[in-house]
């Protein structure tokens, strides 16, 4: 499958652990951005990177909440001390941003997580 | 910031017949405007987007169309079949700046046989 990839895909922990989710992009993709969703929404912006760069960062996005992209392949979303409020699908999306790319982007399956 | 609103949020229809979705947004930056399609626990589908530079555009059953003085855009599925039925979401953004989806709500398609 040369789609998005996200793991794990569902999540159970209790309030204040932390936890970590990975997300793999298309290969060629330069741009990955996380998103959240909560049931019956649509998804919302959580931030963005252009290869290694992390290019913005919502506004909503709490300190608990930290992301990186070392190498400008995959990507990893951090969240410490969860809340139950954190409970969410988790939704990773890459697209190939430059000259001529369409941008369009595509997403992963996301990662649900269940705080206790 | 953008702010896009998504109308109806329940929508049903018989087989054959045609939908409507209509989204509004209130940033006149923003110059795309891609339509999702979300299947009960599966990822968001890219079905069709537009941009700016143009005010309808067409693929097969599905077509959308931009009123960018209005700041309205709406998707139309003609013939519909009971493998429409999913939600679908529009989203806008300003593309060559951040490129950040901001979504509508979402409109639950349910299409009866």
């Amino acid at each position: 499958d040369t789609g998005v990839s996200q793991n794990p895909r569902h999540k159970i922990t209790k309030r204040g652990q932390n936890v970590t989710f990975r997300c793999d992009p298309i290969s060629e993709h330069n741009r990955l951005y996380w998103y959240r969703q909560t049931l019956g929404q649509g998804p919302e912006f959580l931030t963005y990177f252009q290869n290694e760069a992390q290019l913005e960062k919502s506004r909503l996005l709490s300190d608990r909440f930290s992301a990186e992209r070392p190498k400008g392949s995959f990507s990893t979303l951090e969240i410490q001390r969860t809340e139950q409020g954190d409970s969410a699908m988790y939704l990773c999306a890459s697209s190939l941003w430059g000259q001529g790319a369409d941008n369009e982007q595509f997403f992963g399956p996301g990662t649900r997580l269940t705080v206790l | 910031g953008e702010n896009v609103e998504q109308h109806p949020s329940t929508l049903s229809v018989q087989e054959g017949d045609s939908a409507v979705i209509k989204c509004t947004y209130s940033d006149s930056a923003s110059n795309y405007f891609p339509w999702y399609k979300q299947e009960l626990g599966k990822r968001p589908q890219l079905i069709i987007d537009i941009r700016s530079n143009v005010g309808e555009k067409k693929d097969q059953r599905i077509a959308v169309t931009l009123n960018k003085t209005a700041k309205h855009f709406s998707l139309h599925i003609t013939e519909t079949q009971p493998e429409d039925s999913a939600v679908y979401f529009c989203a806008a953004s300003e593309q060559g700046h951040t490129d950040k989806l901001i979504f509508g709500t979402g409109t639950r398609l349910q299409v009866f046989p």
